[in-house]
């Protein structure tokens, strides 16, 4: 069965470290969405993108996030410059189309020390 | 402001019960998605809906549009559904996600 993939599974930095957060979308998907999960608090929407653009952005994606598709098939979230609370698990999902449901990769822990 | 509610927060059961997990939105949706969150941390979708009833195994799921609410009921609990069960509403393209029910099943 298909499925969406993360890497690193488990990130360790230093404050102030650019880090750039790896999703392999299942193949036919074209739409793509980071989420992050603080610890023991629910899961917020980060970004959407479609067609190698953003679509929606919420308050906490900052200008010291960027997402892109460099090779056309990883989607990288990047920060620029980590802070401390920037630590959390990050969730990538994708769908073919947004009416359907989304795919979740297993998240990337991130720890900002 | 588009906000999902769930209760209980927590919820512990003995293994057989019965189990019901509410979800009421505040905004009107295209779909509403109920995810179940292991203690790893990984993330399955296991319904979505827009209207109606969905069944799935021992799984069931509601939704009533017109109240903003829905339900997810579990029959003949077993440990193994020990998890976060989060209901997520679709809206503009993004999930917006309740916080979460903690349901513990003992044997």
């Amino acid at each position: 069965e298909p499925e969406v993939t993360q890497t690193p599974s488990h990130q360790v930095t230093q404050m102030g470290q650019e880090v750039i957060l790896r999703c392999v979308p299942i193949s036919n998907h074209l739409y793509f969405y980071w989420y992050r999960q603080i610890l023991g608090q629910k899961v917020e929407f980060l970004v959407s993108f479609y067609n190698n653009e953003i679509s929606e952005k919420s308050e906490i994606f900052d200008d010291q996030f960027s997402v892109e598709r460099p090779d056309g098939s990883n989607f990288t979230l990047k920060i620029r410059s980590t802070k401390l609370e920037d630590s959390a698990m990050y969730f990538c999902a994708t769908t073919n189309t947004p009416s359907n449901e989304q795919f979740f990769g297993p998240g990337t822990r991130l720890t900002v020390l | 402001k588009n906000e999902v509610e769930q209760s209980p927060q927590n919820l512990t059961a003995q293994e057989g019960e019965f189990i019901t997990i509410n979800c009421s939105y505040s905004v009107g949706i295209s779909a509403l998605h109920w995810l179940q969150q292991h203690p790893g941390g990984g993330i399955v979708s296991l319904f979505m809906l827009s209207s109606g009833k969905k069944k799935h195994g021992r799984l069931i799921a509601t939704i009533n549009i017109q109240e903003k609410h829905s339900s997810l009921h579990i029959t003949a609990s077993h440990p193994r559904d020990s998890a976060v069960y989060i209901c997520s509403n679709n809206s503009a393209d993004k999930l917006i996600f309740g916080t979460g029910t903690r349901l513990q099943v003992f044997p």
